[in-house]
């Protein structure tokens, strides 16, 4: 079985500060790993995946994830924010058929 | 290239009534699967279609059913509509057990 946590339910930062969002996993099979990000009232859309290869792995909008296998972790990284990434943003793992979702980290961006 | 679309976008039931969502998936994909997200919390796996069968099902009731088309459409029924089932319905589509990707949901109330 497949499971997800997400550390922080919420993670406020300031405009122009890095930020990391933090994700551990649980799977007895191959290790498949996505970054989802759902802006207000809208669906999910693709940040960054990991399927295999390079344990760093950069996405869009300037997000990278790394995998760290010995600590079961993919945490969410970016150097500098803005406000226009104010969303919440979801960890998931791969099962047989289905995405495993964490709870989600509410990322708010102050000015 | 279209993306995966949904409709209604939103809608509003009474308790026991049935409802009918519909997903059109991304060209090229042959595999929908179906979450639920309620207020505040990571999507849950619904069920997934691959090639118009059932192809893998979360920890949902019967009365949550679905079809796929021969173009790859999807539907998911829910009859005998309780409180509970108010929440965000996500459609995924994909390439087999390949990345996916996300509509962008349709909103659900029951009243």
């Amino acid at each position: 079985a497949q499971s997800v946590t997400q550390l922080d339910s919420q993670v406020p930062v300031f405009e122009e500060a890095p930020v990391e969002l933090r994700c551990n996993y649980s799977s007895s099979v191959s290790v498949y790993l996505f970054w989802y990000v759902q802006y207000p009232n809208q669906g999910l859309q693709l940040l960054l995946k990991y399927l295999s290869g390079s344990t760093l792995v950069k996405g869009i909008n300037g997000f990278e994830a790394e995998f760290n296998k010995s600590q079961t972790s993919f945490h969410l990284r970016k150097p500098s924010v803005h406000i226009s990434d104010t969303a919440e943003y979801f960890c998931a793992v791969q099962g047989a058929q289905k995405l495993v979702f964490g709870q989600g980290t509410r990322l708010t961006i102050n000015p | 290239e279209t993306g995966v679309t949904q409709s209604p976008t939103h809608l509003i039931k009474t308790r026991g009534q049935q409802v009918t969502l519909r997903c059109s998936s991304q060209s090229g994909h042959n595999t929908v699967s179906w979450y639920q997200q309620a207020l505040g919390q990571g999507p849950q796996f619904i069920f997934q279609y691959y090639r118009e069968e059932e192809n893998g099902r979360g920890n949902f009731p019967p009365r949550f059913s679905g079809l796929q088309f021969p173009n790859y459409s999807s539907e998911l029924n829910v009859n005998a509509l309780e409180l509970d089932d108010s929440a965000l319905y996500l459609c995924a589509s994909s390439l087999g057990i390949g990345t996916q990707y996300f509509g962008p949901g349709t909103r659900l109330t029951v009243l």
